[in-house]
């Protein structure tokens, strides 16, 4: 089964910060890479696509990069609104995985 | 914009039964395949079981193949997971979301219900 690990657990930055959260997969997984924000007490909801696109409705400050086995989610100017926990997950031949996720708090 | 609305959780007994419900509304239900993922508290999100619109496709995670049981009625736009053999480490928020196929995502998500297996 493939893994998925981010990087960092925590991440501690400040309003107007650039932040980037990287997610590694254990082999190629082409472009089958989302991103997901989760609020305390809420449903995740759905940021990014096939690792760069963008879900509508989601801000511009938001993007994806990468391919194979390495992505990035950027949020370009933090607002405070960001602070969250944000999941990369996988899919692939009918089996859904996520990374551990990635805690982004006010410093 | 889609609607989900899960229902059926609980306290519940080690190895007792659930069956929680995920009512969904404002987009054609039978088109699209239905998921149930889970949190166990402080913890991260694990996948555990997906059904296609026609019901003719299932998916489960390890951890629950043959004690969990996935399935959908379309007449009443509602999909359902029997939970059996429950054990401790099956206490988590359970959440029914919509697959967007073609990208391989959960585009949209309940609101969540508390599963908490416990004497």
């Amino acid at each position: 089964d493939i893994q998925m690990t981010q990087s960092p657990s925590t991440l501690s930055a400040s309003v107007g910060d650039r932040v980037t959260i990287t997610c590694r997969a254990s082999q190629n997984i082409n472009d089958w890479l989302a991103w997901y924000q989760q609020k305390p007490g809420k449903a995740p909801d759905l940021l990014i696509f096939k690792a760069s696109n963008v879900q509508h409705g989601v801000p511009p400050r938001f993007s994806g990069g990468g391919s194979g086995t390495e992505f990035t989610l950027t949020i370009s100017s933090l607002q405070p609104d960001d602070f969250a926990t944000y999941y990369c997950q996988h899919y692939s031949s009918y089996l859904w995985t996520f990374g551990q996720g990635t805690r982004v708090e006010i410093k | 914009e889609a609607q989900l609305l899960e229902s059926g959780g609980g306290l519940v007994q080690p190895g007792g039964s659930l069956r929680l419900s995920c009512a969904a509304s404002a987009f054609t239900f039978s088109s699209y395949a239905m998921s149930w993922v889970r949190q166990a508290p402080g913890k991260g999100l694990e996948w555990l079981s997906t059904i296609s619109g026609g019901s003719r496709s299932i998916f489960y995670a390890d951890s629950v193949r043959g004690r969990f049981t996935i399935s959908r009625d379309n007449s009443k736009n509602t999909l359902f997971l029997q939970m059996n053999s429950l054990r401790a480490d099956d206490t988590a928020v359970y959440y029914c979301a919509k697959v967007w196929a073609a990208s391989g995502v959960f585009d949209s998500w309940g609101q969540g219900t508390l599963v908490t297996v416990s004497p």
